[in-house]
């Protein structure tokens, strides 16, 4: 049972332009969020997270949005550049337990 | 990067037969982790230590087994290989199990 959900399998944005990579899970008792990238033949590299006490992190570029009652974040990118393409991971933890993975997001700029 | 390699990064094998994947960091982290990585399942968490020799089952673990007697190796075995697991496996690390820096993956093909 899939407890987080990334139901958009791919995402093509123009450069300069905004994209908004979606994420919702099941478990209300998750109290840590966090968006990792991959890029192919590579591991997954951290890029931002959220603790449930805020709704909002920002770092450069990118913006998490945390929406507890709708059980969605959302990783925003603005402005989205070529070597933003990858694949976009959301996951999820409680507490010291350990992490689920949503099945990612394919994110493709094009120039 | 956080200093994690693994061992090796490709590799074909027969059903049935041993095989051992192994994860080295250098940056004395507490924990260490497992994943498989499968289309339309994301990264999926298989076994992970906690500490030298204090290991747990994650949400796959079935055909798996682990260990770690030093602080930097952590061993994934799979006692006979089956085509179910031909996979992509990445290793993690975390110091304080929260975000975590994932090793650049063995791809395993069980034919």
């Amino acid at each position: 049972d899939q407890q987080v959900k990334q139901n958009s399998p791919s995402l093509s944005v123009q450069e300069g332009r905004i994209s908004i990579l979606n994420c919702d899970y099941t478990n209300s008792m998750f109290d840590y969020f966090l968006w990792y990238k991959k890029y192919p033949a590579e591991g997954p590299t951290f890029l931002i997270s959220i603790s449930s006490i805020k709704d909002k992190n920002e770092d450069g570029r990118f913006t998490v949005f945390l929406n507890k009652s709708a059980k969605h974040l959302s990783l925003h990118i603005v402005p989205s550049q070529p070597g933003d393409s990858a694949v976009y991971f959301c996951a999820a933890k409680t507490g010291a337990n350990n992490l689920f993975f949503g099945t990612g997001t394919r994110l493709t700029v094009i120039p | 990067d956080a200093g994690i390699t693994q061992s090796p990064r490709h590799k074909v094998t027969e059903t049935g037969t041993p095989v051992t994947l192994r994860c080295h960091q250098t940056e004395n982290h507490r924990y260490m982790y497992w994943y498989r990585q499968d289309p339309g399942h994301g990264l999926r968490l298989i076994h992970y230590s906690y500490g030298v020799k204090d290991t747990d089952k994650g949400e796959v673990s079935d055909g798996y087994s682990v260990s770690r007697s030093k602080t930097e190796d952590f061993l994934l075995t799979l006692e006979s290989a089956t085509s179910s697991q031909t996979s992509v496996y990445f290793c993690a690390i975390s110091l304080d199990s929260e975000q975590q820096y994932f090793g650049p993956g063995t791809r395993l093909t069980v034919t």
